[in-house]
């Protein structure tokens, strides 16, 4: 299994403005993701942070909107940018180990006001 | 079609009943299937790995069925703190993204 940190845990923002979030792996791991959910709806896969390149959006979701940055193998940061209220959600990172098992951090609560 | 099909449920059980979620998927290349745990306001965690000749863990079962393209997972003697979603994901090996269902909701009652 993988230990999974993200940074904040929890925040109130403005709208207009920008959240940045961080994920910190205990090991290195070849694939990380960034998820949203909101209350009582499922995981939604924003991309994949590649490290060395740029991340792979899904649908619906752009580099403009959402910045990643992935330094390291063991590091990310998630940008929420010009921030509304229908941005309010759970942000979650994940990895995927060798097995393909994947493992989530503890999620990041955001509250766009 | 979805990728990764569940009902939501909510499954109201009584405790001690035995209660058993399946999970269709579509792509007939998935190579790696999982059961997650997710409580609420909190991360999903992993339950079991789903092999293709079965995974038990002490109350749980979990089941592959290639031919019709579904998981399953059967709780035993079902605990008031078994209560939480339940989201089954699948995955086409080789470091491909995990494509996740949106959950079966399960409430153990006493």
């Amino acid at each position: 299994s993988a230990v999974i940190s993200q940074k904040p845990s929890r925040d109130i923002c403005q709208r207009g403005t920008s959240l940045t979030i961080q994920c910190q792996v205990d090991s290195q791991v070849t694939m990380m993701f960034w998820y949203r959910q909101q209350p009582g709806q499922s995981l939604t896969l924003i991309a994949t942070a590649n490290q060395g390149s740029e991340a792979t959006y899904e649908s619906g979701f752009v580099i403009d909107k959402f910045p990643i940055s992935r330094p390291n193998l063991t590091f990310s940061t998630l940008t929420v940018s010009n921030m509304s209220p229908e941005d309010s959600s759970i942000y979650l990172c994940s990895v995927t180990t060798g097995r393909d098992e994947q493992f989530f951090g503890p999620g990041t609560r955001l509250t766009v006001l | 079609r979805k990728e990764v099909e569940q009902d939501p449920g909510p499954f109201n059980v009584p405790e001690g009943a035995t209660v058993a979620f399946n999970c269709t998927y579509s792509n007939s290349a998935s190579q790696s299937f999982f059961w997650y745990r997710q409580d609420c306001r909190k991360e999903p965690k992993l339950l079991m790995s789903v092999y293709s000749s079965g995974n038990e863990d002490g109350r749980f079962t979990a089941q592959l069925n290639r031919a019709s393209q579904y998981i399953s997972l059967l709780i035993r003697d079902s605990k008031l703190s078994d209560s939480a979603t339940y989201l089954c994901a699948v995955n086409k090996g080789g470091y491909q993204k995990v494509t996740f269902g949106t959950g079966t909701k399960l409430q153990v009652i006493p």
